[in-house]
């Protein structure tokens, strides 16, 4: 059974600062690695994916991937109150998406 | 471009009764899934089309859920006889295209939310 683990949260971080939001998976053969924002009420959107190890950066959003450590982790700079929401992590590796339960992120005004 | 469209919103069931969910994917898009969400869960995939042919059902529940997509475009899922389990919210999302999941780039519906009393 492929897992993906989150911190559920609440993670609050004053307005500014940065938001490190992590997550591990247990499947090796994962390939794709994808950053959902859900806020409360409403669906989940894509936000960031992530195939090589590294960082990829778009806008205030940067994810890492370390595939040795089977790690994977979001950071949100000058964090805004309008990023409060649940960040869920999800995989995949030929196999449809598998998603973590979500952190729950508090950007405090 | 109109979104993945699903309805009823809400829906309240006394167990053992059933209830059936629709969903509409964006026009184009091939793949269809089927997501059952469960308050402080992240999605589980149900059930995943290409075009009205299954691609993935291993997690759904098959003696109480069933899944049809008959001409390739809209989707029914159906839950008969509903548990207390059960309540959650059923987000329905497509893709443009099979490989989109390994891209990720599924575009989900508001969801319909499911209490069972």
């Amino acid at each position: 059974q492929k897992e993906v683990e989150q911190n559920s949260g609440p993670l609050s971080v004053p307005e500014g600062a940065i938001a490190s939001l992590n997550c591990t998976y247990s499947d090796r053969g994962s390939q794709s690695f994808f950053w959902y924002r859900q806020y409360s009420g409403k669906s989940p959107e894509l936000i960031m994916f992530i195939y090589s190890n590294g960082d990829k950066e778009d806008g205030r959003f940067t994810a890492q991937l370390n595939k040795a450590s089977q790690y994977v982790s979001l950071l949100i700079r000058d964090s805004q109150p309008s990023d409060s929401a649940t960040y869920l992590c999800a995989v995949n590796g030929n196999t449809p998406l598998v998603f973590g339960k979500g952190t729950r992120l508090s950007v405090i005004a | 471009e109109a979104g993945v469209a699903q309805s009823p919103r809400y829906k309240i069931i006394e167990k053992r009764q059933s209830v059936a969910f629709w969903c509409n994917p964006i026009s184009g898009h091939a793949t269809l899934y089927w997501y059952q969400q469960i308050l402080g869960q992240g999605p589980k995939l149900l059930i995943q089309f290409q075009n009205n042919g299954v691609v993935d059902d291993s997690q759904l529940p098959k003696d109480r859920f069933s899944a049809e997509r008959l001409k390739g475009v809209d989707s029914t899922l159906k839950i008969q006889p509903a548990k207390l389990e059960d309540s959650a919210v059923y987000l329905c999302a497509s893709s443009h295209r099979l490989a989109d999941t390994n891209t990720g780039e599924l575009f989900f519906g508001e969801g319909s939310r499911l209490t069972v009393l």
